[in-house]
């Protein structure tokens, strides 16, 4: 079965500054991975997801995330934070299961932007 | 506009009482699913459906069951509601049949007393 770790559950980030939400991943196959962002009172969005390919993946409003098989990570990265990027975002997980590629979510990093 | 449409976005109820979170999608997807969302646990999966009246337990299936008479619309039902129910839920919906959710509802927050 798949898992999904987010490292630190509250993150808080300067405007303008790096931001970097840690997210590790464990398969036993090799796994697509997701990256949704949560604003207050909504659903969740797609950010970007890796699935085959190039392991630098760029999603929208400015975030990336690389897939490192070596490490089980899949990063999210935003080279300047914005009062807008304030939100929770989850790491997800998914593998070939014929026919339900179930998502597992992690519990989620809530961002904090400091003006 | 392409959504997932839930219905209540927020709800009371009381123990016992039968209870139907309604979800529809407007955008011909096969595969929908339910979730929970608490805190510290992030989203755990309740039910989901490949297509009209397929549908399989997820990870968190007990007290809740669903239909899918129809392909837009997959409703959760609380036939008996307890407080620990309490919770924020999410229904989604795919394009690919068993594919990951990539379209969200608003959340319905039900709140069992």
């Amino acid at each position: 079965a798949q898992s999904v770790t987010q490292l630190g559950s509250h993150v808080s980030v300067s405007e303008g500054a790096l931001v970097l939400l840690r997210c590790n991943y464990s398969s036993s196959v090799p796994p697509y991975l997701f990256w949704y962002v949560q604003y207050p009172n909504q659903g969740l969005q797609l950010l970007l997801k890796y699935t085959t390919g190039a392991t630098l993946v760029k999603g929208i409003n400015g975030f990336e995330a690389e897939f490192k098989k070596s490490e089980t990570s899949f990063h999210l990265t935003k080279p300047s934070a914005h009062m807008s990027d304030a939100a929770e975002y989850f790491c997800a997980v998914s593998v070939p299961n014929f026919g339900n590629e179930k998502l597992t979510f992690g519990t989620g990093t809530r961002l904090t932007i400091i003006p | 506009e392409a959504q997932v449409t839930q219905n209540p976005r927020y709800l009371i109820t009381v123990t016992g009482k039968k209870l139907t979170v309604t979800c529809s999608q407007n955008m011909n997807h096969e595969y929908m699913s339910w979730y929970r969302q608490d805190p510290g646990l992030g989203l755990r999966q309740i039910y989901y459906s490949m297509n009209v009246e397929v549908t399989d337990k997820g990870d968190v299936p007990e007290g809740y069951k669903v239909s899918r008479k129809e392909k837009r619309n997959f409703p959760l039902i609380l036939e008996s509601p307890s407080p620990n129910q309490t919770s924020l839920y999410f229904c989604a919906s795919s394009l690919s049949p068993g594919g990951p959710p990539l379209h969200f509802g608003n959340g319905t927050r039900l709140t069992v007393t």
